[in-house]
């Protein structure tokens, strides 16, 4: 059964760059032709497209984030990861990780403070 | 981008209500659209995906349909497990993807 799980520091000083990491059992990242991607929900409001990384390693990122956004794969340890630049405040948010739009993360808190 | 227009914002229903939410897309994304019902302090979950698919698991209830740049939920007769908040979200896999602002479906 495919499960994803998001980790990474629950704080991040403004500024500084959020890393997270979801890890993914019972499928493999690099054999699967699937999309692999986040989202974000700030408190209280909506969902957020980040972006997405083809298994063959292409990739689409938001263009409201894309020139702080680095999405990628490492297929030794079957991991998705998100670096976020120069956060502020309003990257504070819940970040869940995806296989495309059916099998998501819990998600994890994030919040950029200092 | 495909923006993703998502119609009411806020919806009061009863139990037992057949229920409708709208999503526009700005252009077209033909069939690629999926349906989530979120529920504070959890993950979304999806209902329905390539639009009309309904994922494994979901009652019969919901129900999606249309392609190009509308798209619509229903829920057949509401019930007290489906007051939730609903996202539409395209994924067109030659653009970035996109959410609509979601719909609360609220007791009335």
């Amino acid at each position: 059964q495919l499960r994803l799980q998001e980790s990474g520091p629950g704080l991040v000083k403004p500024s500084e760059t959020l890393s997270l990491t979801c890890t993914v059992s019972g499928a493999s990242i690099s054999s699967s032709s699937h999309y692999w991607g986040w989202i974000r929900q700030p408190p209280g409001k909506g969902l957020e497209w980040i972006g997405r990384i083809y298994y063959s390693g292409n990739t689409y990122y938001n263009p409201s984030l894309k020139s702080r956004v680095t999405i990628s794969v490492d297929t030794s340890k079957n991991q998705l990861s998100l670096k976020l630049d120069s956060v502020t405040a309003a990257d504070t948010a819940v970040y869940y990780c995806a296989r495309a739009v059916r099998f998501w993360g819990q998600g994890t808190l994030v919040t950029v403070s200092s | 981008d495909i923006q993703m227009t998502q119609s009411p914002s806020t919806l009061s229903a009863s139990v037992g209500d057949r229920v409708t939410i709208t999503c526009r897309a700005s252009q077209s994304i033909n069939n690629w659209l999926a349906w989530y019902q979120q529920k504070p302090g959890k993950a979304p979950k999806v209902l329905i995906y390539l639009a009309s698919s309904l994922e494994s698991g979901v009652p019969s209830r919901f129900s999606g349909s249309g392609s190009g740049t509308e798209f619509t939920l229903t829920i057949s007769s509401l019930q007290p497990d489906d007051f939730a908040t609903y996202y539409c979200q395209q994924y067109n896999p030659y653009s970035p993807w996109t959410f609509g602002q979601g719909t609360k479906v609220e007791i009335k």
